[in-house]
């Protein structure tokens, strides 16, 4: 069973500061995602990444593969309230068809 | 665009009591899931499909059915509903290999 341990599981911050969220595996994934949920709403995707070593932006997100693609790592500059939500992360599998197995997820607050 | 429609959005059932959650997506995708959302664990698999006429088992299947009949709908049955399947339910497509999922907006369901 291919285990996400994600880090850490709640975050309060004030508008402004910077965060980084971890997502970290013992196993090897083809492709990890990274999804954020709103309450009463379903995870939206983020991002994917697939390459070890990847590094993707998405305006003040930024998103890495570990080289050995185990682990990953969402970085938000300048976090703003409209950034509030459960941020989940989801590797894929390398074999055959695959299944997502999720992370328990970051819930992160961002006060103004 | 709809994307992936979840029936219904809140539902309440007796213990005991069947019901079936529907899914529905109209973006021509293969894969198709169900996960079940529960606090402090995060998404779990529940059955997911590769194709119409095929389903598989995922982490947390026991007490609920599937089927695939066409590409578009995906519906979960729960046969003797119980209070331990009070949760969040999440329908999910995507292209082959089950990366970029999309989720449906849920369906919350108390069993009482």
């Amino acid at each position: 069973t291919q285990l996400l341990e994600q880090s850490p599981q709640f975050l309060s911050i004030q508008e402004g500061e910077n965060l980084t969220v971890y997502c970290n595996s013992s196993s090897v994934f083809s492709s990890l995602q990274w999804y954020r949920q709103e309450p009463g709403e379903g995870p939206v995707l983020l991002v994917t990444v697939v390459t070890g070593g990847e590094v993707k932006k998405l305006k003040r997100l930024t998103f890495q593969f570990g080289d050995a693609r185990k682990d990953s790592s969402l970085h938000i500059t300048a976090a703003q309230p409209g950034d509030t939500g459960l941020y989940l992360c989801a590797g894929a599998s390398p074999s055959g068809y695959s299944t997502l197995t999720f992370g328990k997820g970051t819930m992160l607050l961002v006060s103004p | 665009n709809a994307g992936v429609t979840q029936t219904p959005k809140f539902q309440v059932l007796k213990t005991g009591q069947s019901m079936t959650l529907q899914c529905a997506q109209d973006m021509n995708h293969e894969y198709m899931s169900w996960y079940r959302q529960d606090p402090g664990m995060g998404l779990r698999l529940i059955h997911y499909s590769v194709g119409a006429g095929i389903t598989d088992q995922g982490e947390v299947p026991n007490g609920y059915n599937v089927s695939r009949s066409t590409t578009e709908d995906f519906p979960l049955r729960l046969l003797s509903a119980a209070p331990s399947q009070t949760s969040v339910y999440f329908c999910a497509s995507s292209r082959p290999p089950g990366q970029l999922a999309f989720f449906g907006q849920g369906t919350r369901l108390t069993v009482v």
